[in-house]
């Protein structure tokens, strides 16, 4: 079975926090993404990677960063977290373009 | 750009019914589709896809859906739903040789009842 594994579950961090959430995937997949979810809003986009050291921004990028250091492995980073980044975080992987998304379990992150 | 909508934000049917999600794109060309499902506190699962070829799709747990250019929609149905099916579903487009990142609409709520 194909896996993308989020690091965790649920985490509680405090305002101004670095937050890293940690994102792996089993399938050699080129392409990563980052996406917020938040009720009413549907699935936005955080940011992207094609490659390994390659990203780009998404819909929502601002107080966010990634890092892709190996292909299977793509990390989302808040640079210190507020309470508006309070919601569930979902990491996926793809293929390419004729190939559909495999998501992870995603991380509901708590910012008090 | 590609953009996804789904205009019913809760559906509720009661169980053995039928169901149908809309969803309609804003593309161009032909877009790649898709529909997901997301169990509460999960992620998402992907139950069918369109790419090319027959616009009536089958995929997993007895949901099909149809492709219909005319309309730029992708409708899901299925016959009759089962408890189980309460969900969020979220329909997404990508785009045939361009940008491949699939775009999503904002879902739909279904609820069941017995």
């Amino acid at each position: 079975d194909v896996k993308v594994t989020q690091s965790s579950r649920y985490l509680v961090k405090r305002t101004g926090e670095k937050v890293f959430l940690e994102c792996v995937q089993d399938m050699d997949h080129e392409n990563m993404f980052w996406y917020r979810q938040d009720p009413g809003l549907g699935l936005r986009l955080i940011y992207f990677s094609y490659d390994v050291k390659m990203k780009e921004k998404g819909d929502i990028p601002e107080g966010y960063s990634v890092s892709r250091e190996k292909k299977e492995r793509f990390s989302l980073i808040l640079e210190s977290a507020s309470t508006n980044q309070t919601s569930m975080y979902l990491c996926a992987s793809m293929g390419g373009a004729t190939t559909e998304a495999f998501f992870g379990q995603g991380t509901r992150l708590t910012v008090v | 750009a590609q953009s996804v909508t789904q205009p019913d934000i809760h559906i509720t049917v009661s169980e053995g019914a039928s169901l149908e999600l809309r969803c309609n794109y804003s593309y161009g060309a032909t877009p790649y589709l898709f529909w997901y499902v997301q169990s509460p506190g999960q992620g998402l699962q992907l139950l069918l896809k369109y790419f090319s070829g027959d616009t009536l799709v089958q995929g997993i747990k007895g949901f099909e859906a149809e492709f219909k250019r005319s309309q730029s929609s992708f409708n899901l149905r299925k016959p009759s739903v089962h408890w189980s099916d309460a969900a969020e579903y979220f329909c997404a487009v990508g785009v045939a040789g361009g940008s491949y990142i699939p775009t999503f609409g904002r879902g739909t709520s279904l609820i069941v009842h017995p």
